[in-house]
């Protein structure tokens, strides 16, 4: 069993659409969770901490449900800019384990 | 400028032959982790390191090895023993500390030819 699952998509939605995203993990001592967007052949980049409570940052809106054990990421009024592949990070405790997901890959349509 | 340096970009690298991918941080971390991405897939977690002259297996360690004698440095050697070696490498870094992100550098493209 992988450590963390993302639907891998694609995930093909018009510009001006929500789109939602979830991930789930294994190990409930999970501390921290990510969520990273990366461009084609480039490195990932920081798209949002994801806190206990919940956390908005403009157009995104990241949850965390512990007890499912599950992170999603909410993108309102899709950009063309936002095409990308979203990846959902989680920080074990247990030696300090940064686990990725594998993608979830997301373009917006004209 | 602070940050994380991977080099060369691209590396192209001849079967049997071992290869090392430099990284180099100035952000003054204490964590960094080196990440193997193929083409439409995640990150999987090679070698990871909380602390200098020390260092963990990830989930695909076998035919890579790393090395962390200074803060600032985790070099990756990818050996012959790596059946499959042609990939995106991506190092990161991050401080020890909870809900901290982690950096990346540029990446290494690898190709085997």
């Amino acid at each position: 069993r992988k450590e963390v699952e993302q639907d891998p998509g694609p995930f093909n939605v018009p510009e001006g659409a929500t789109v939602a995203f979830n991930c789930t993990y294994s190990n409930s001592a999970s501390q921290s969770f990510f969520w990273y967007r990366q461009d084609c052949r480039k490195e990932p980049k920081l798209l949002m901490s994801v806190y206990s409570s919940g956390n908005e940052d403009g157009r995104f809106t990241a949850q965390l449900n512990r007890a499912s054990q599950y992170i999603s990421l909410l993108i309102r009024d899709s950009k063309l800019s936002d095409s990308a592949t979203y990846l959902c990070v989680v920080n074990f405790v247990l030696g300090n384990q940064f686990y990725f997901g594998t993608g979830t890959s997301l373009t917006v349509i004209p | 400028d602070g940050g994380i340096t991977q080099s060369p970009k691209y590396l192209f690298r001849k079967e049997g032959q071992n290869v090392t991918l430099s990284c180099e941080q100035n952000l003054n971390h204490d964590a960094m982790y080196w990440y193997r991405q193929d083409p439409g897939q995640g990150l999987r977690l090679i070698y990871y390191s909380q602390i200098v002259n020390d260092f963990q297996k990830g989930d695909i360690a076998e035919g890579y090895s790393v090395s962390r004698e200074k803060k600032e440095s985790f070099p990756l050697t990818v050996t012959s023993a790596q059946k499959n070696p042609t990939a995106f490498y991506l190092c990161a870094s991050r401080p020890d500390r909870i809900n901290t992100e982690a950096f990346f550098g540029q990446g290494t493209r690898l190709t085997v030819v």
